[in-house]
């Protein structure tokens, strides 16, 4: 079975501009989250989809959002570029035989540096 | 405020012995937890998780331990290996209803070093 795979693997973007990540899950995943990578704070959750829906959301400005498609892939996206959002993207999927958040997998994710 | 804490940032451990990470948590809302471990460039690989209705589970080489009253849970890795070099991270997950869904919340990681 193909893993989580994220597009693209390397980003290079100016202040001021938007970008779009994508990433698709594990097949038969149906929810899909997303993370942010830093230095500084760790890994932290942006938000989570789930048949097109999200869920659960972050602590994170209004500039980060995201959507998913009918066959879940997911798409984040970032508006006005801030040199503090230089980070490593990481997307994770997971069965959903529940309600429960179970083992989370873990795409390669998507480096992007704001220059 | 840091719900998951790894005190420790890095642990050197020589081949063949034991390697043990440590992890502490403060919101007693925390029912699942998990172990990650990463290498440079890739996102986490999942290794071992256990349920706060268990205190220990056994995966291999690898054994997660669960100290409720404590907070505490614990990665036994044995016998350490040179290819279990990573940084390994904690992550914890809230009871389900509604603001937990697909969340993870994450340690800062330990860096492990096992040294042949």
């Amino acid at each position: 079975k193909a893993g989580v795979t994220q597009t693209p693997r390397y980003l290079i973007k100016t202040r001021g501009q938007q970008v779009t990540l994508s990433c698709s899950p594990i097949s038969g995943h149906r929810s899909v989250s997303w993370y942010q990578q830093t230095p500084g704070q760790g890994l932290q959750f942006l938000f989570e989809y789930f048949s097109e829906t999200q869920r659960n959301k972050g602590n994170f400005p209004g500039r980060f959002s995201g959507r998913q498609f009918s066959n879940s892939r997911s798409e984040m996206n970032v508006s006005t570029l801030e040199l503090g959002d230089s980070a490593l993207y990481l997307c994770a999927s997971r069965g959903t035989s529940g309600a429960r958040v179970d083992e989370q997998y873990f795409g390669p994710g998507t480096r992007l540096t704001v220059t | 405020d840091q719900q998951v804490k790894q005190n420790s940032p890095s642990l050197s451990v020589q081949e063949g012995r034991i390697s043990i990470l440590n992890c502490d948590y403060t919101n007693s809302m925390f029912d699942y937890f998990l172990w990650y471990k990463k290498y440079p460039a890739e996102g986490p690989t999942f290794l071992i998780s256990i349920s706060s209705i268990k205190d220990k589970n056994e995966d291999g080489r690898f054994t997660v331990f669960l100290n409720k009253s404590a907070k505490h849970l614990s990665l036994h890795i044995v016998p350490s290996q040179p290819g279990d070099s990573a940084v390994y991270f904690c992550a914890a997950s809230e009871l389900a209803g509604g603001t937990s869904y697909g969340k993870l919340t994450f340690g800062q990681g330990t860096i492990l070093t096992v040294h042949p």
